[in-house]
């Protein structure tokens, strides 16, 4: 069955580097989303991304954060300036229709550390 | 701000019996329900999901029952086997005449569900 693939799967990095999170979506599918989890808390909604432009975005994703298409398979997550509270698990999913039945295929994720 | 509520966070059930995991929710607009499992070093995995239009929805061992008087939610799983210990996801989401957007579900904390032999 195809998947999302993310790499890395684990990122560490000192806080005020930027790092790049980057993902795989299913080859025919047309949107892409970013998620996150802090430890110990729920799943949250980061962006959206479809037809090479955001969609919709969440108020964790601020001007700290970009998303970028760069070709015709990764989709990836940039953070300019990293904080301690960027520490995550980071998701990226995509789904291919555009209904609100929303089966969305999840990655395996990116766990975010910053010391 | 939790719109999306599991209250148990863990569940222990003997192997063959009855899983319930349940979910609240508060706004009224969610029109769309969704359970996601999630193993260990993987992403959430859908499992199935139920429209506002409906109460029931059966796919093999897992049923979802939703009751929208209650703004209640549950996830019934029989019988339970060891391979369903994982973390549940209770997620929501609203249309778009209801100010939702494509992609948006809102997520509960999850309930770890541990199934003994």
């Amino acid at each position: 069955e195809p998947e999302v693939t993310q790499t890395p799967s684990h990122q560490v990095t000192q806080m005020g580097q930027e790092v790049i999170l980057r993902c795989v979506p299913i080859s025919n599918h047309l949107y892409f989303y970013w998620y996150r989890q802090i430890l110990g808390q729920k799943v949250e909604f980061l962006v959206s991304f479809y037809n090479n432009e955001i969609s919709e975005k969440s108020e964790i994703f601020d001007d700290q954060f970009s998303v970028e298409r760069p070709d015709g398979s990764n989709f990836t997550l940039k953070i300019r300036s990293t904080k301690l509270e960027d520490s995550a698990m980071y998701f990226c999913a995509s789904n291919s229709e555009r209904t609100f039945n929303e089966k969305l295929f999840f990655g395996s994720g990116t766990q975010l550390s910053v010391l | 701000d939790q719109q999306v509520k599991q209250n148990s966070p863990s569940l222990s059930v003997q192997e063959g019996r009855i899983s319930i995991l349940n979910c609240d929710y508060t706004n009224s607009m969610f029109d769309y329900f969704l359970w996601y499992k999630k193993y260990p070093a993987e992403g959430p995995t859908f499992l199935i999901s139920i429209s506002s239009i409906k109460d029931k929805n059966e796919d093999g061992r897992f049923t979802v029952f939703l009751n929208k008087s209650a703004k209640h939610l549950s996830l019934h799983i029989v019988p339970s086997q060891p391979g369903d210990s994982a973390v549940y996801f209770c997620a929501a989401s609203a249309g778009p005449n209801y100010g939702g957007s494509q992609g948006n579900l809102i997520f509960g904390k999850g309930t770890k569900l541990s199934v003994k032999p």
